[in-house]
């Protein structure tokens, strides 16, 4: 059971380059998420799926897509890297009730994308 | 979601127990009292999370006052592995624009020491 898998674990772009950043959970959870994490500005939620063939804009959606490929997979892709995506970027996962959205969240290791 | 405020800093040896205050005097009835952990360069760590009860789990055990302004997370025995940034968020239960949204503040870097 390895939880939530996050690859590439470093990634340097060069402006206007574009990748995909792939993120597998094997909980069976409905719900995924990605965030970025930027020094003093905590973690902000990117885009997240409540469940499989659903995608919703979070707080920094700008310069990002998504896509939620099956239960298992969500990936983020920058399709015109910038320096201010800089950052480093974590994926999670969680259970999803039906009557309640409380339930913890489990995160990746993350992926550390410098652009330069 | 309500505002937390934590120490910046604690430091505890090793076996003994880590007792780490959190404040979140503005808390509504709705939300949660969530702890989370991050060791260097790795991603958060859910801890254990609690709504007015006190709660326990095999990581560490979660008191909330009476009135909910506060709560307290324990870890019973520090280990050296135990040493990371621990947060304190309340969240609100329910979804709607709140959904997925985690508002981690500058949590207590606990350092454990031998």
């Amino acid at each position: 059971n390895a939880g939530v898998t996050q690859t590439p674990k470093f990634q340097v772009l060069k402006t206007g380059q574009s990748m995909t950043l792939q993120c597998a959970q094997d909980m069976n959870h409905n719900s995924m998420y990605w965030y970025r994490q930027d020094p003093g500005m905590g973690l902000r939620l990117i885009y997240y799926s409540a469940s499989e063939g659903t995608t919703d804009k979070g707080e920094v959606p700008n310069g990002y897509n998504v896509s939620r490929l099956n239960k298992r997979e969500f990936s983020l892709r920058l399709e015109s890297a910038a320096p201010s995506q800089t950052s480093v970027y974590f994926c999670a996962s969680s259970t999803r009730e039906a009557s309640s959205y409380n339930s913890p969240l489990h995160f990746g290791n993350g992926t550390r994308l410098t652009v330069t | 979601d309500a505002k937390t405020t934590q120490p910046p800093s604690m430091d505890c040896a090793e076996g003994r127990a880590a007792n780490l205050p959190c404040n979140h005097s503005t808390i509504s009835g709705n939300e949660y009292v969530y702890w989370y952990r991050q060791i260097h360069s790795q991603g958060p760590q859910y801890i254990i999370h609690g709504l007015k009860n006190n709660e326990t789990n095999e990581m560490a055990s979660l008191i909330i006052t009476e009135d909910r302004k506060s709560s307290t997370l324990i870890l019973p025995h520090a280990t050296l592995r135990d040493t990371a940034v621990y947060y304190c968020i309340v969240r609100v239960a329910t979804g709607g624009t709140s959904y997925g949204k985690l508002t981690f503040g500058q949590g207590t870097i606990l350092t454990v020491h031998p």
